[in-house]
């Protein structure tokens, strides 16, 4: 059910922003976009969510577009421990609380 | 307490074999969940609990048996395994309710059927 596309890979330069692309084209007007992150071997981390409008907080930023079909993670300052797979799940608000993950892109940030 | 906690981290076991991981929670969720991860793949929704009882399960083998006893505990009681049901077990739990609410992950448990 995972309704999202990243890309499989990238790098990252250390201390560089790193923007991670995520396409959610069939998204509806009730779901939320969640970012989460899995350090080998670790439960994923929540990183942000949102709706429609761009958030930030103390680990990163989303910009979601506005049409909402596709969403930008944003670490700005990405160090070696930012090396993770990264998801985009859109979840929606009124059919519980699944999540469905989809592939993930694997950042590699770079010394 | 932030924080989901899972037991054993580890779990060898043999086709034969009757075992349960153990997922415990005290920030009050009434939402619970199991998750199987394969190497290098995402994790797959198996279960979902809200208030203690079962509201999804996504066509998982019976062999796989959960149970919620409380609202703090999710447990999944496994039976005749096979070996390709090797794979992390993750737990997580959220606030139940149709807003946009967060998961919070446990460590999981490594499993290895022999």
């Amino acid at each position: 059910d995972a309704k999202t596309t990243q890309p499989p890979s990238m790098d990252c330069a250390e201390g560089r922003a790193a923007n991670l692309p995520c396409n959610h084209s069939t998204i509806s007007g009730n779901e939320y976009v969640y970012w989460y992150r899995q350090i080998h071997s670790q439960g994923p981390q929540y990183i942000i969510h949102g709706l429609k409008n761009n958030e930030t907080n103390e680990m990163a930023s989303l910009i979601i577009t506005e049409d909402r079909k596709s969403s930008t993670l944003i670490l700005p300052h990405a160090t070696l421990r930012d090396t993770a797979v990264y998801y985009c799940i859109v979840r929606p608000t009124n059919t519980g609380n699944q999540f469905y993950f989809g592939t993930g892109t694997s950042l590699t940030v770079i010394p | 307490d932030t924080e989901v906690t899972q037991t054993p981290k580890h779990l060898v076991m043999g086709m034969t074999n009757k075992k349960s991981l153990k997922c415990e929670q005290h920030m009050g969720h009434r939402a619970m969940y199991w998750y199987k991860q394969k190497a290098k793949k995402p994790p797959e929704l198996m279960f979902v609990y809200s208030y203690e009882k079962l509201s999804i399960n996504e066509s998982v083998p019976s062999r796989f048996s959960p149970e919620c006893p409380n609202s703090s505990l999710l447990n999944l009681h496994l039976h005749a395994l096979q070996p390709e049901d090797s794979a992390l077990y993750l737990c997580a739990s959220s606030p139940s309710g149709p807003m946009g609410n967060e998961q919070f992950f446990g460590p999981g448990t490594r499993l290895t059927v022999l």
